[in-house]
């Protein structure tokens, strides 16, 4: 059975770094096509896809965040730490990290998805 | 930047079928999946690839996709079925950086 938890503060301050961190079980992050990904949703918005990172070290970033964010993995620890610097009001989300199965399936044709997610952590940014 | 998008509501009686789309220009070459996320909840996938379906996820859920438009058929609807639904795809920019939707909150009553 897959697990993932996310863990980390739940109030920052503007300016501030924050720092995720995603542990799970029931698989490992060094076997083929495996990845983790992160996830947000601010309140009664929708989801925004953040960042991954697969098994050979893969990283990949959402374009309009790129400059913010830093993808790590610590296989051996079974974790996956996501940092964001610069915080503002607006940063203020559910932050989920998922499970990820990804593959090329022919010419440009690559396929990934998320399952299954985390609980998800709450993190406001005020002053 | 790449957008999907969703209708933001659906409604249907109990035991109707529910269609939610999901339109995008670059589906005609790119898989679509669907999360389903009730109140309080984590999202859970219940379509990849289009049309596939995971395991535990009820038969009445099914997928389709053609040209610019990946659909979300609930077959059936069940009040429990009532959520928020978001199809999810990659970009056409070579890192398929992954976008979702804007969602659609299915009501069924």
């Amino acid at each position: 059975q897959i697990t993932l938890k996310e863990s980390g503060p739940t109030l920052v301050k503007p300016t501030q770094t924050l720092t995720l961190t995603c542990t799970f079980s029931g698989f490992s992050l060094s076997t083929s096509g495996v990845g983790v990904g992160w996830i947000r949703q601010p309140p009664g918005k929708a989801l925004e896809w953040l960042a991954l990172i697969y098994w050979d070290d893969d990283k990949r970033y959402s374009p309009s965040l790129k400059s913010r964010l830093t993808i790590t993995k610590d296989t051996s620890k079974n974790q996956v730490v996501l940092t964001m610097t610069n915080m503002d009001p607006v940063d203020t989300a559910t932050y989920y990290c998922a499970h990820i199965i990804g593959y090329y399936c022919g010419g440009d044709c690559y396929s990934h998805w998320f399952d299954p997610w985390g609980q998800g952590t709450l993190v406001t940014v005020s002053s | 930047s790449y957008e999907l998008t969703q209708p933001p509501s659906v409604s249907v009686s109990p035991g109707q079928t529910a269609r939610i789309t999901c339109s995008g220009d670059a589906l005609p070459k790119k898989y679509a999946y669907w999360y389903q996320q009730k109140s309080g909840q984590a999202p859970v996938l219940v379509i990849y690839e289009d049309s596939k379906r995971p395991s535990g996820i009820p038969e009445r859920f099914s997928g389709s996709s053609s040209g610019t438009m990946a659909t979300l058929t609930i077959s059936g609807a069940q009040v429990e079925d009532e959520a928020d639904y978001y199809c999810h795809s990659t970009d056409s920019s070579g890192n398929h950086n992954s976008v979702f939707g804007g969602g659609t909150k299915l009501t069924v009553l």
